[in-house]
């Protein structure tokens, strides 16, 4: 089966400029979930949907960041405006379920804010 | 939430059973344990998951003793090819309560 698609792959943008990553999950998959790990760290949850649903968005910084999975299956994630402290790469997952049967990641966009 | 405890690293030798060992002292009943293993420049990806007991898939073996306070990831005869990150991770899934620590860095050495 086709894994979790990200895109773009890198992005380096300016501080304050705007940036869109974009997911497609495996088909069928009805929970998908946005991840932020910076250097040497292990992922961090920022959101997660279930369908279309927001299930949990507790650690995602609403000033700046937002996301959507319109139709629930593909999504995108936004930062406007972008601060130096959000270098870092992007991870996409999904699982059939609640995340039970374990996730399966994309590969990632690494965003680099200078 | 239950946390986890894990060595920040490990070295071994090709050929060699690597043991993994976490801590997760207050690990909930409904409490899955999960363990993912991460290259770089890559998302990490999903190795072996259990409940109680022992699990073995074509990969790795998950042992987890009767109180679960804690699991051993095994690796039988590592290769170069194992050296990534392994995470352990405690819940259920639901409402991302599966939280990644720093992870253990494998090193494997020819």
């Amino acid at each position: 089966e086709a894994g979790v698609a990200q895109s773009p792959r890198y992005k380096i943008i300016e501080k304050r400029q705007s940036v869109a990553f974009w997911c497609n999950p495996i088909s069928g998959h009805a929970t998908l979930y946005w991840y932020q790990q910076i250097l040497g760290q292990g992922p961090k949850l920022l959101i997660q949907f279930q369908n279309n649903g927001v299930v949990d968005d507790s650690q995602l910084p609403k000033d700046r960041f937002s996301a959507e999975r319109l139709k629930g299956v593909d999504s995108t994630l936004k930062i406007q405006p972008a601060k130096l402290e959000d270098s870092a790469v992007y991870l996409c997952a999904s699982s059939f379920s609640r995340g039970d049967d374990g996730y399966t990641f994309g590969s990632g966009t690494r965003l680099t804010v200078v | 939430l239950a946390k986890t405890t894990q060595p920040i690293s490990m070295d071994s030798y090709e050929g060699q059973e690597v043991n993994i060992t976490c801590s997760h002292n207050n690990i909930a009943t409904n409490d899955y344990i999960t363990w993912y293993q991460q290259f770089p420049s890559q998302g990490p990806r999903f190795i072996i998951q259990g409940y109680k007991t022992k699990v073995t898939n074509e990969v790795a073996s998950l042992f987890i003793p009767a109180d679960r306070k804690s699991s051993t990831l095994s690796l039988p005869r590592v290769s170069l090819s194992d050296t990534a990150v392994y995470y352990c991770l405690v819940g259920t899934g639901s409402q991302g309560n599966l939280i990644f620590g720093k992870g253990t860095k494998l090193s494997v050495k020819p």
